[in-house]
């Protein structure tokens, strides 16, 4: 069974500080990968994509390792706005998504 | 410009009945995929549907069916709704591939 696992948390940090969050993989064929964002009772929105040469937007930078099957998603500068639930996402060329079940980061004043 | 639309927003039934979600893709999006999501885990991806033909479907029954129109948008079908059907019902539509996908409001089904 192809899986995808995260930690659930919560992630409890301050303002200003800078989390990590890790999602590893099983499926080796997976080529698309993805961080998604979701607040409470509200749908998935897209936060970035992941590319094999890392990814970065602002404040917040993905990378993949393949060799070790993981993906990351870095939060520099934490704001309150970015509590939320961070959703990763594998898919292979089977056209079937895996998403892991999120994290959850509270930012706190 | 309109992002992807699902309809209704809540919905309760009884088991053993049936339930029809509807949902319209982003214009221009030819691919919609259908997810499940219960509290405290991620969505599950129930089936994808790109220029009207299935391309992946997830593991679920087969009382979950889908299918999509000429204009793109997509039915979701489920029957003989059981008590665990009880979901946030997603729909997210794409350019096609397995890029990124862009979710709708979803529909919270409830079932007693």
């Amino acid at each position: 069974r192809k899986e995808v696992e995260q930690d659930p948390g919560p992630f409890n940090v301050p303002e200003g500080a800078t989390v990590a969050f890790n999602c590893t993989y099983s499926n080796s064929a997976s080529q698309s990968f993805f961080w998604y964002r979701q607040d409470c009772r509200k749908e998935p929105k897209l936060l970035m994509s992941v590319y094999s040469s890392g990814n970065e937007d602002g404040r917040f930078t993905a990378q993949l390792n393949r060799a070790s099957q993981y993906i990351s998603l870095l939060i520099r500068d934490s704001k309150l706005s970015d509590s939320a639930t961070y959703l990763c996402v594998e898919s292979g060329g089977s056209y079937i998504p895996t998403f892991g079940r999120g994290t959850s980061l509270i930012v706190h004043p | 410009d309109a992002g992807v639309t699902q309809s209704p927003t809540h919905l309760i039934k009884t088991r053993g009945q049936h339930v029809t979600l509807r949902c319209s893709p982003i214009s221009g999006h030819k691919s919609v995929s259908w997810y499940q999501q219960v509290l405290g885990q991620g969505p599950q991806f129930i089936f994808q549907y790109y220029e009207k033909e299935e391309r992946g479907r997830g593991n679920f029954p087969d009382r979950f069916s889908a299918r999509q129109f000429p204009n793109y948008s997509s039915e979701l079908n489920v029957n003989a709704l059981l008590l665990g059907d009880s979901a946030l019902y997603l729909c997210a539509s794409s350019g096609g591939g397995m890029g990124e996908q862009y979710f709708g409001p979803g529909t919270r089904l409830t079932v007693t």
